[in-house]
């Protein structure tokens, strides 16, 4: 058990809806960061943040958005759903730059 | 752009057959090169770090090393629980931010 955690874990909805998937990084972690992965392009970054502030963005969609909260949980915002962006999310913390990311257990979404 | 190649894409041993895995990047400067273990449907397990050429860590069976162009993952005496997706990524010495560029992993499969 990595210590950090997300939810939900499985995610089944329709083309053109809007989800939310929640990240709760480990205890005295400040940076989130957001991966997705599928069967076709491997692990792929998608944005950090580091104490409620983005620091980074990688080839995150457009309709895609995230943040973090004070408390330093962390929401990934999915919407206008097609059905490519069905793959597992993931959610990792660190405690400082250069450190190692902790990977939380996913979010298989599947849009249909 | 960074870059990550992983060899074999799979490789198969016999349980005490000991093998490397390859791992070759491309980055504008280094910051570090993790190695991450993935079960299916999991999240990526956190194996080791390695931040400068020549650098060795261990741990158990596993062995993992660093040159200036490749990082060698050695399992010496294989077990089945071995069995898993081996993942290497790296993290520049960006500006800000900390982003990890993974590889496309190697699949193992220890028999016994």
């Amino acid at each position: 058990d990595s210590g950090v955690t997300q939810t939900p874990k499985h995610l089944i909805t329709a083309t053109g809806q809007r989800v939310t998937l929640r990240c709760s990084p480990r205890s005295g972690d400040l940076s989130v960061y957001w991966y997705q992965q599928s069967l076709d392009q491997g692990l792929q970054f998608l944005i950090q943040y580091y104490n409620g502030e983005e620091r980074a963005k990688g080839n995150i969609l457009e309709r895609f958005s995230a943040q973090q909260f004070p408390d330093l949980h962390s929401e990934l915002n999915l919407s206008s759903l097609e059905l490519g962006d069905s793959a597992l999310y993931f959610c990792a913390s660190s405690f400082r730059a250069g450190g190692p990311q902790y990977f939380g257990p996913g979010t298989r979404l599947l849009v249909l | 752009e960074d870059q990550v190649t992983q060899s074999p894409e799979a490789l198969r041993l016999q349980e005490g057959e000991s093998s490397s895995l390859n791992c070759s990047y491309t980055v504008s400067g280094l910051r570090g090169l993790f190695w991450y273990r993935q079960d299916p449907g999991k999240g990526p397990e956190f194996l080791f770090t390695l931040y400068s050429a020549g650098e060795e860590k261990e741990k158990e069976r596993l062995k993992a090393t660093l040159t200036k162009k490749e990082s060698f993952l050695h399992i010496t005496a294989p077990k089945p629980e071995d069995s898993a997706t081996y993942l290497c990524a790296v993290q520049a010495k960006e500006t800000s931010g900390s982003r990890l560029t993974f590889g496309e992993g190697t699949q193992l499969t220890v028999n016994p």
